[in-house]
């Protein structure tokens, strides 16, 4: 299974971009990559994830890189509401389900 | 809106007891799935279902059991609690797309 590597923590002001970076470089070629993230006292809520091409959604965009070994979710102008725990995982096939293997993350300070 | 509830939100029970935490999802949603959460080990996946009546072992299963009797509801077992399961219980379901998790379940074993 691959497993992914993140900063511990990380901080960035109100209006500007969070730019979370993650590694992955035991990737396999069929293994996706997810980003989640965990509010104080809430479970983990899905963001976005990618295989090999750079994803855009309503809450962030993914950049993935041309050797699939790291990626980077970023958030375009961050609020205050953003501060969470951010959790970049490797999707891991389990017979006719999958289980996703959270690390640590990374947590997200957003300052006014 | 769609949801992954959990029974409880807070429980504190005594040593030796047997505790039921229960979670439903009105998804429809194949795959069931139990985690732990406690303070710098993240989230760790004890048990996971991917059908009624199926199951497999996460990465820290041992002092639990499950149970998937019907699709939409999914129990974690702790035969015999002890103070080092004292945690943050959290249910998912999920498909294809990704997960939806549950508030948690807070335990105290006292």
């Amino acid at each position: 299974d691959a497993k992914t590597t993140q900063p511990t923590s990380m901080d960035c002001a109100e209006g500007r971009a969070a730019n979370l970076p993650c590694n992955h470089s035991t990737i396999s070629g069929n293994e996706y990559v997810y980003w989640y993230r965990q509010i104080h006292s809430q479970g983990p809520q899905y963001i976005i994830h990618g295989l090999k091409n750079n994803e855009t959604n309503e809450m962030a965009s993914l950049i993935i890189t041309e050797d699939r070994k790291s990626s980077t979710l970023i958030l375009p102008h961050a609020t205050l509401r953003d501060t969470a725990v951010y959790y970049c995982i490797v999707r891991v096939d389990k017979n006719s389900g999958y289980a996703l293997n959270f690390g640590k993350g990374t947590s997200l300070l957003v300052t006014p | 809106d769609v949801k992954v509830t959990q029974s409880s939100r807070y429980l504190v029970k005594r040593t030796g007891e047997k505790v039921f935490l229960e979670c439903v999802q009105d998804m429809d949603h194949e795959n069931m799935f139990w985690y732990r959460q406690d303070p710098g080990l993240g989230l760790r996946l004890i048990y996971f279902s991917y059908d009624v009546k199926m199951k497999e072992k996460g990465d820290i299963p041992e002092g639990y059991s499950v149970s998937r009797e019907k699709k939409e509801r999914f129990s974690l077992i702790l035969e015999s609690a002890s103070t080092n399961q004292t945690s943050m219980y959290l249910c998912a379901s999920s498909n294809l797309r990704g997960y939806t998790f549950g508030s948690g379940t807070r335990l105290t074993v006292v």
